[in-house]
This record gives C-alpha cells, sequence and structure tokens, in this order.
C-alpha cells in the first residue's frame, strides 16, 4: 500500500540552529512529493514541491528538501530557524496528478530562545 | 495566487442541528475539491473528493448522508454536517486543485464544535 511516514513525531531546535525533517515513501514508482506546514489553528501552506529534475528542491521560508530514489527519502531542511518556524509539518505523495494525496503523520517543531 | 478560503472559521452548534461549511477557491477555477478532517495532534484524513457537476466520492467509513458534499461551481463547494453530533466536532479543511495540476492549496480551515 501507498504510504508517507515521518518518522519524527516531534523535534526540539534552537533558534539559529539547523533543521532537517524526514520523510519516507512507499509507492511503486516515484510519486510527487510536497512538504506542507500549518501554524496552530491554521490551514496548510505549501513550502515546496518535487515532481521530477533536480533533487534539490527550494521551498519558501529559507527551506529546501533533497530527494533521494534510493532511500526513498524527501527530507526537509532549513539551515537556520527563526522561532516562527514553530509549526507542524507534514510530508506528502501523490501517484499521479489530480489522485489524492497522502500524507505522513506530521512532525512537531518547537523552537527553543 | 491559488489562494482558498473557507467560511466560517469556526462554529458552534447545538447537537442535532446542520452546519455548512463552504470553500472557495478565489483567483483560480478549481474542477476537483477535497474536504479533510483533522483532530487535534493527528495528520489530516480525507473524508471525500469533490467533482465540479458530479456527486462527491467517499472515502471508506465516512458516511455520505451525514456529511453533504456540494460542488455546484468551479469555485464553491460546500459541505453540510447533518444532524451534528459531538463526536463531529473537529476541524475541516478543504483544498482545492487547478485542472490537470499536481498540487493542492489549502483553506484556512473550520473548526467546528458541537455542544
Amino acid at each position: 500500500a501507498q504510504s508517507v511516514t515521518q518518522p519524527d513525531i516531534h523535534i526540539t531546535v534552537s533558534e539559529g540552529a539547523s533543521l532537517e525533517l524526514r520523510c519516507n515513501y512507499s509507492y511503486g514508482a516515484t510519486p510527487y512529493l510536497f512538504w506542507y506546514v500549518q501554524s496552530p489553528g491554521q490551514g496548510l501552506q505549501l513550502l515546496l514541491k518535487y515532481f521530477s529534475g533536480d533533487t534539490l528542491v527550494q521551498g519558501i521560508k529559507g527551506f529546501e528538501a533533497e530527494f533521494k530514489r534510493s532511500q526513498s527519502s524527501f527530507n526537509l531542511r532549513k539551515p537556520s530557524v527563526h522561532w516562527s518556524d514553530a509549526a507542524e509539518y507534514f510530508c506528502a505523495a501523490i501517484k499521479a496528478a489530480g489522485n489524492k494525496l497522502t500524507f505522513g503523520g506530521g512532525t512537531r517543531v518547537l523552537v527553543k530562545p | 495566487g491559488a489562494v482558498v478560503s473557507q467560511h466560517p472559521s469556526w462554529v458552534i452548534c447545538k447537537s442535532g442541528t446542520s452546519v455548512k461549511i463552504e470553500c472557495r477557491s478565489l483567483d483560480f477555477q478549481a474542477t476537483t475539491m477535497f474536504w479533510y478532517r483533522q483532530f487535534p495532534k493527528q495528520s489530516l484524513m480525507l473524508m471525500a473528493t469533490s467533482n465540479e457537476g458530479s456527486k462527491a466520492t467517499y472515502e471508506q467509513g465516512v458516511e455520505k448522508d451525514k456529511f453533504l458534499i456540494n460542488h455546484a461551481s468551479l469555485t464553491l463547494s460546500t459541505l453540510t454536517v447533518t444532524s451534528a453530533h459531538p463526536e463531529d466536532s473537529s476541524f475541516y479543511i478543504c483544498s482545492a486543485i487547478l485542472a490537470a495540476s499536481d498540487t493542492q492549496y489549502f483553506g484556512p480551515g473550520t473548526r467546528l464544535t458541537v455542544l
């Protein structure tokens, strides 16, 4: 079955430190991959997406993600976090255009001053 | 671009009443909209897929007679929670996609509390 896994439920990071959120997928073929961020009580905002091509994808708010086919991973990174980056982050995938999104369980990021 | 709105942002109702939630794509035409439900500290659960001009497709375990979905135009889909009960209290989020697009754009969500 198709699935998206985010191994880390919570991550605490100090402000100014780097952040990496893990995402693994299980699909028959490489899916389209997304990272979304959700602030408390809000909807989801698209950070970045990968369809094909360059495996290092740049997104908004200083985030980037790297697609690694050999590891079935699509990890999200930010070199230096800001207190405003505290939120829930969701990795998601679709098999093809117009298909249903499959979400990972989410990773809650806490930022220490 | 690609903004999706929801109305209301929060609603409190009495048990047994019906509540309608609207989802609008503000600056694009959405052939497909999706409705999700999210419980506290959990991921999103897809409830149904709504295609303009046709009946919604519900996920397994979602009662179609309880959660009525209408997608009457390319910019509006509605979710009506009929005969709401406290267990229906949740955060409901919609999303929309451009025709033949790969990316879903999400609304800000509607928090429903049933007393």
